[in-house]
This record gives C-alpha cells, sequence and structure tokens, in this order.
C-alpha cells in the first residue's frame, strides 16, 4: 500500500514562496496510471485541487492558481515537490499530497500559515 | 468544467438512523470516477467509495453507493456515533462542497 508524506516549513512569510516535498513509499514515482497530486483545504473548508503531475512529466494546475504553481517531480528520490509563489494569508491550509487515479489516496497533510 | 454539488449542506441525524447524502453533476459522467470520502477532525479524508458503488478496503457494508449519469448517492444503512464527520463526493479534480453528518 502507497505512504505519501509531506514535508517542509509550517510558517512562511507573505510574498515569499511555498515550498513542499511529497515522499512516495510503497510503490513507485516512475510507474504509470497515477496522477501525482497537490490538493489543499482552508481552515473549515472544502478540498481544492491545486494540480498534478504525470510519471512522463505533464502537469495540470488549477486556473485560479496557474501562475503560481509549480509541480515537479524527483524519481531518483521518489518525491514530488509544489512550489506557491507570492503567497498570502489566503494561501494558509493544509496542504495534502496525494496519488489519483480512479480515487485518492493521501498522505496525511501539513498545515502551511502564511504570516510575517 | 463539471460541478458537483452535495446536499444537504448539514443532515442532523440520530444513531441508529438511515442516512442519505446526495451528489449531484452538473452534466453526466462516468461513474467509474464518481469517490466519496469521510473526513473527522484533524484527519485527512478517508475513502468510502469509488467506481460510485464499491466500498473500499475495510469500509463497514452500512456503507453503500449507488447512482449513475449526473445523480449519485451514499447511504450509510444504520448511523453509528463514529459516522458523524463530513462527508465529500469527487469526481476526477473536482470535489464535491461537502455534506456535514452532525447528531440531532
Amino acid at each position: 500500500q502507497v505512504q505519501l508524506q509531506e514535508s517542509g516549513p509550517g510558517l512562511v512569510k507573505p510574498s515569499q514562496t511555498l515550498s513542499l516535498t511529497c515522499t512516495v513509499s510503497g510503490g513507485s514515482i516512475s510507474s504509470g496510471g497515477y496522477y501525482w497530486s497537490w490538493i489543499r483545504q482552508h481552515p473549515g473548508k472544502g478540498l481544492e485541487w491545486i494540480g498534478y503531475i504525470y510519471y512522463s512529466g505533464s502537469t495540470y494546475y488549477n486556473p485560479s492558481l496557474k501562475s503560481r504553481v509549480t509541480i515537479s517531480v524527483d524519481t531518483s528520490k521518489n518525491q514530488f515537490s509544489l512550489k506557491l509563489s507570492s503567497v498570502t494569508a489566503a494561501d494558509t491550509a493544509v496542504y495534502y499530497c496525494a496519488r489519483y487515479s480512479n480515487y485518492v489516496e493521501w498522505g496525511q497533510g501539513t498545515l502551511v500559515t502564511v504570516s510575517s | 468544467e463539471i460541478v458537483l454539488t452535495q446536499s444537504p449542506g448539514t443532515l442532523s441525524l440520530s444513531p441508529g438512523e438511515r442516512a442519505t447524502l446526495s451528489c449531484r453533476a452538473s452534466q453526466s459522467v462516468s461513474s467509474s470516477y464518481l469517490a466519496w470520502y469521510q473526513q473527522k477532525p484533524g484527519q485527512a479524508p478517508r475513502l468510502l467509495i469509488y467506481g460510485a458503488s464499491s466500498r473500499a478496503t475495510g469500509i463497514p457494508d452500512r456503507f453503500s453507493g449507488s447512482g449513475s449519469g449526473t445523480d449519485f448517492t451514499l447511504t450509510i444503512s444504520r448511523l453509528e456515533p463514529e459516522d458523524f464527520a463530513v462527508y465529500y463526493c469527487q469526481l476526477r479534480i473536482t470535489f464535491g462542497q461537502g455534506t456535514r453528518l452532525e447528531i440531532k
């Protein structure tokens, strides 16, 4: 069974870049058929798909975030990463990394707070 | 872009009662990609149902999913105290807004 673990700073200053990494175990990120995803949840709110990367390197980004988001993959480390630039308080959320095929398999999530 | 609308927003029921949660898509969709999740405070969502009607591993049989086209339903046949949570439907990269199931 695949396991996903987010890591990265829990506090980011406004205007800076939020950077998170997801380490995958129990499955190879190079295997086809899965979309390696980032999903976030604002406090007390619903779920928002940020984007995904396929093992081939093709990506999808939520249009509302597209100008600020980059998702990349490091197959040698079995990791994928999220960068979200020019953050504001509105980017404070729990960020989940996930594996998606017909359904989502979730990491435990990590709270990122944007504050000076 | 497909929109998923869940109803009701909040459902107040008692343990032992039957819960029926609805997820409506803005256009006809393939049921192969419709999933349901349960989320409790401070936890990641937990997969309950995938392919509209298949129970995930370890999910009790009081949870069932049905539907096709634009209308999908999650049914909990007899509520247990641990079932009170928020429930989301999901289709590809879209989530419904959630239904909060609370104790009456």
